[in-house]
């Protein structure tokens, strides 16, 4: 599915914290999921991506977690800079077809 | 490595106008390939999605059509367009859902 119509919540930081975006994602068939960022006026680019075997996968300052027992997905972002401002989308593969079902997203605001 | 192109980056066009987008990738052959529409501060909204030549599904009825004439072009179109079509167009391909996608840089269309 797809939450459209919604406004998009906002998490405001404060630079050099750490940021942790939470996504509720609905299909427990899902096995693969992913967080992009979308900067002002740009494409969605990829982050970081896990798969249903792991629970925790490390990038750069970027940590994805999976619980899939409650189906909870969250993006951790390590001493969070300016340049993470942005709008933060989680993705899942679950449903029938070649298409990944994306969260509502999540704008990420950091005060310097 | 596989690119996607997309254009143009930004187009402003009259209530009634047609319109022509264009998404092409390279580096990679019988791509899924997506459109998806995003309203100002929302969420991304799937207009149509190709798994190869000539196969076109269709996400939600509108005033929009999609086309695939060769294997790594994809085509958004209207003939005649309206101030509710206004958005930023976002082209996609995917080796398939389990593989994530990767976006273009989008189009922001505004109608006047």
């Amino acid at each position: 599915g797809e939450s459209v119509g919604l406004h998009l919540p906002t998490l405001s930081v404060q630079e050099g914290d750490n940021s942790i975006i939470n996504c509720a994602y609905s299909n427990s068939a899902s096995d693969y999921f992913i967080w992009y960022k979308q900067e002002s006026g740009k494409g969605p680019q990829f982050i970081i991506d896990i798969r249903s075997n792991m629970d925790k996968r490390q990038g750069q300052r970027v940590t994805v977690l999976l619980n899939k027992t409650v189906k909870h997905l969250s993006l951790q972002i390590a001493a969070t800079q300016p340049g993470d401002s942005a709008v933060y989308f989680c993705a899942e593969n679950g449903d029938a077809g070649n298409m990944l079902t994306f969260g509502g997203g999540t704008r990420l605001m950091v005060k310097p | 490595s596989q690119t996607i192109h997309q254009w143009p980056a930004t187009l402003v066009q009259p209530v009634g106008s047609p319109l022509s987008l264009e998404c092409t990738v390279e580096g990679t052959s019988n791509p899924n390939l997506y459109w998806y529409r995003q309203a100002a501060g929302r969420g991304l909204q799937l207009l149509f999605y190709s798994v190869g030549i000539g196969q076109i599904s269709s996400e939600v009825p509108q005033n929009l059509s999609a086309s695939r004439p060769q294997d790594r072009q994809f085509i958004l179109s209207s003939k005649k367009l309206l101030l509710s079509d206004s958005g930023f167009y976002l082209c996609a391909w995917s080796k398939g859902k389990d593989y994530g996608y990767t976006f273009g840089s989008g189009t922001r269309l505004t109608v006047v």
